[in-house]
């Protein structure tokens, strides 16, 4: 199926274990990106990266890793778990449209942390 | 100066009325206006996007106004729908080092009564 997905749609994790989550799309977009989405702060950029083998940190990157080996894929993994990282995790791609560019995001991931 | 600022934070609108959501930003270098709608348990997707050499866009019952020397634009939708309850992101962008210069607002709750 053509598109961006996102795996696990929701999992939960203890406080200090390792958490992977996945990040593919279909369209070979330049540009992913990973956000988390908070109550009262809205999509906060965690890490993003312009192509393959080329990341750059965002606003909250502090305790999650990120590599980018195929333009397809986009891990981001969360190396210790913490309760303050329990959020929705959104990955998104992006290419350069006449217009500007546009991102187009997956389902989203829902992480708990207990 | 990279910030966005988004208001109101929460929004109620009769079915049939017109829903109106402000933003502004401070980066001059911003060139790329869009706004994404995101409904309960998905992911934001675009909505309507405008560059600043047009001060109007309209997409059918929805419009984004753009007014370049006070640094603003907003949100227009005409005859507000129940269908239109969801949470609206206005976002700024540079073409040039866009990477982590793509801004969110932190977003408007917008609820359409039947």
């Amino acid at each position: 199926d053509a598109g961006i997905t996102q795996s696990p749609r929701y999992k939960i994790t203890e406080t200090g274990r390792q958490v992977t989550l996945m990040c593919h799309q279909t369209w070979s977009h330049s540009y992913m990106f990973w956000y988390r989405q908070d109550l009262g702060h809205g999509l906060r950029l965690i890490y993003y990266s312009a192509a393959a083998d080329i990341t750059d940190k965002g606003e909250v990157p502090d305790g999650y890793v990120v590599s980018r080996s195929k333009t397809e894929n986009f891990p981001l993994t969360l190396e210790s778990a913490t309760r303050s990282q329990t959020s929705v995790y959104f990955c998104a791609s992006s290419e350069r449209e006449w217009i500007g560019w546009e991102q187009y995001f997956g389902p989203g991931t829902r992480l708990t942390v207990t | 100066q990279q910030q966005v600022k988004q208001s109101p934070q929460s929004l109620i609108v009769q079915k049939g009325g017109i829903s109106i959501i402000n933003c502004a930003y401070e980066n001059t270098a911003f060139d790329y206006f869009p706004w994404y709608q995101q409904f309960p348990g998905k992911g934001p997707a675009l909505l309507i996007a405008i560059r600043p050499d047009v001060s109007e866009k309209k997409e059918g019952r929805f419009t984004i106004s753009f007014n370049k020397s006070a640094k603003q634009f907003s949100l227009h939708i005409m005859d507000s729908q129940p269908g239109d309850s969801a949470t609206y992101f206005c976002a700024a962008s540079p073409t040039d080092n866009y990477g982590q210069n793509f801004v969110f607002g932190p977003g408007t709750r917008l609820s359409v009564l039947p």
